[in-house]
């Protein structure tokens, strides 16, 4: 399957404990895109990486939340000391995009990683 | 900030009818606006992407449009199916994109 993949697909968590998902997207993908989604929602954008470079993050990234790319390949995003309201489908989504314009890139997503925090 | 709104939020209808889920955004500099398909606890499968240029795009039984300035798109899905059942969701690209809540629709056979 060459398509974009997440694990775990589903994690349940106590209160306060710290998480990490991982993506790996399409090989020849130079972009990498974390979403969050509730339940009767759209997804909502956290953060994008162009190869290793995050380059842009939403202000619902609080400090807690972390993400990286380390080569330009797979993602983790890791929260810290989690809370009920952290209780959401994460979605990873990739694409390729030359240069820097913003938003013209197709983008395809993951199966999404379901967090559930009691 | 953009806003993106689909109505109907829930949408059931008797196979074989044709459809139209309507999307509505409020700034219009946008660079493209896409529709995806999103089974339940699934990811979001892309149907159609038009670009800010384009008044209109067709995939098969779908066809969406595209009204800039007015901020408005509509998906048309022909001669609708039961697997057509899923949660639709339109979104806007600007610095990134931005989604609709979706409309869930049934196709009952």
């Amino acid at each position: 399957d060459t398509g974009v993949s997440q694990d775990p697909r589903h994690k349940i968590t106590k209160r306060g404990q710290n998480v990490t998902f991982r993506c790996d997207p399409i090989s020849e993908h130079n972009r990498l895109y974390w979403y969050r989604q509730t339940l009767g929602q759209g997804p909502e954008f956290l953060t994008y990486f162009q190869n290793e470079a995050q380059l842009e993050k939403s202000r619902l990234l609080s400090d807690r939340f972390s993400a990286e790319r380390p080569k330009g390949s797979f993602s983790t995003l890791e929260i810290q000391r989690t809370e009920q309201g952290d209780s959401a489908m994460y979605l990873c989504a990739s694409s390729f995009l030359a240069g820097l314009r913003h938003g013209t890139d197709t983008q395809y997503f993951g199966p999404g990683t379901r967090l559930t925090v009691l | 900030k953009q806003e993106v709104t689909q109505i109907p939020a829930a949408l059931s209808v008797p196979e074989g009818e044709n459809l139209v889920l309507n999307c509505s955004f409020t700034d219009s500099a946008i660079y493209n606006l896409q529709w995806f398909r999103q089974d339940p606890g699934k990811g979001l499968t892309s149907l159609l992407l038009i670009q800010s240029s384009q008044r209109e795009q067709t995939s098969g039984r779908l066809n969406a449009s595209l009204d800039k300035s007015s901020g408005r798109s509509t998906l048309y899905i022909a001669a609708s199916q039961p697997g057509d059942s899923a949660t639709y969701l339109c979104a806007v690209a600007a610095r990134q994109l931005t989604f609709g809540s979706g409309t869930q629709l049934t196709v009952l056979p």
